[in-house]
């Protein structure tokens, strides 16, 4: 069964320059999440997404981050203008439904020059 | 607020020398606690889920325990390919998870 698939796997921008990433979750899975991970730390959660609607997104920065689940299988996450603050790795996850364990992709290294 | 604290921060151990790792949790209401495995440059890699205190989980050198306000990852005669980082989460009522900060594990031959 193919895991979590994301792209692109490494990406490098000017800061104020726009940046999107993009997730294809298990096959089957409903619930799908966008993470963020500093180094030296844990993941953060930015989205998760119950089918095509975001249903906590509490912690994404609404003036600068934006997502999308079309259909309800993939996802994009937007970064406009991104900012030297947001390099980062860029982590999708996606589970049978909110209970279950969540399994990550590889994960977005993103870094702002 | 939700909160977890994982100890040590890094650990380095002797191939065949057994340790624990542990996370200590505040959440109201806990649904859930998860640990996972992280090697560099990859995504963390579900290990084990833990629902009530008492239970307990196995697989091959790594065994979890939970209690109300903690959880232990035992490594029993760890090898090289245990090397990582452990990474703890728990799931409170919003079902979102919670990481701690993980453990880097340094298993030397």
């Amino acid at each position: 069964e193919a895991g979590v698939v994301q792209s692109p796997r490494y990406k490098i921008i000017e800061k104020k320059q726009p940046v999107a990433f993009w997730c294809n979750p298990i096959s089957g899975h409903n619930t799908l999440y966008w993470y963020r991970q500093n180094l030296g730390q844990g993941p953060e959660l930015l989205i998760r997404y119950e089918n095509e609607e975001a249903v906590d997104d509490s912690q994404l920065p609404k003036d600068r981050f934006s997502a999308e689940r079309l259909k309800g299988v993939d996802s994009t996450l937007k970064i406009q203008p991104a900012e030297l603050g947001d390099s980062a790795v860029y982590l999708c996850a996606s589970s049978l439904d909110q209970r279950n364990e969540q399994f990550f992709g590889p994960g977005t290294r993103l870094t702002v020059l | 607020e939700d909160q977890v604290t994982q100890s040590p921060e890094a650990l380095r151990l002797q191939e065949g020398e057994s340790s624990s790792l542990n996370c200590s949790y505040t959440v109201s209401g806990l649904r859930g606690l998860f640990w996972y495995r992280q090697d560099p440059g990859k995504g963390p890699e579900f290990l084990f889920t833990l629902y009530s205190a008492g239970e307990e989980k196995e697989k091959e050198r790594l065994k979890a325990t939970l209690t109300k306000k903690e959880s232990f990852l035992h490594i029993t005669a760890p090898k090289p390919e245990d090397s990582a980082t452990y990474l703890c989460a728990v799931q409170g009522p919003g079902y979102a998870l919670n990481f701690g900060k993980g453990t880097s594990l340094l298993v030397t031959p």
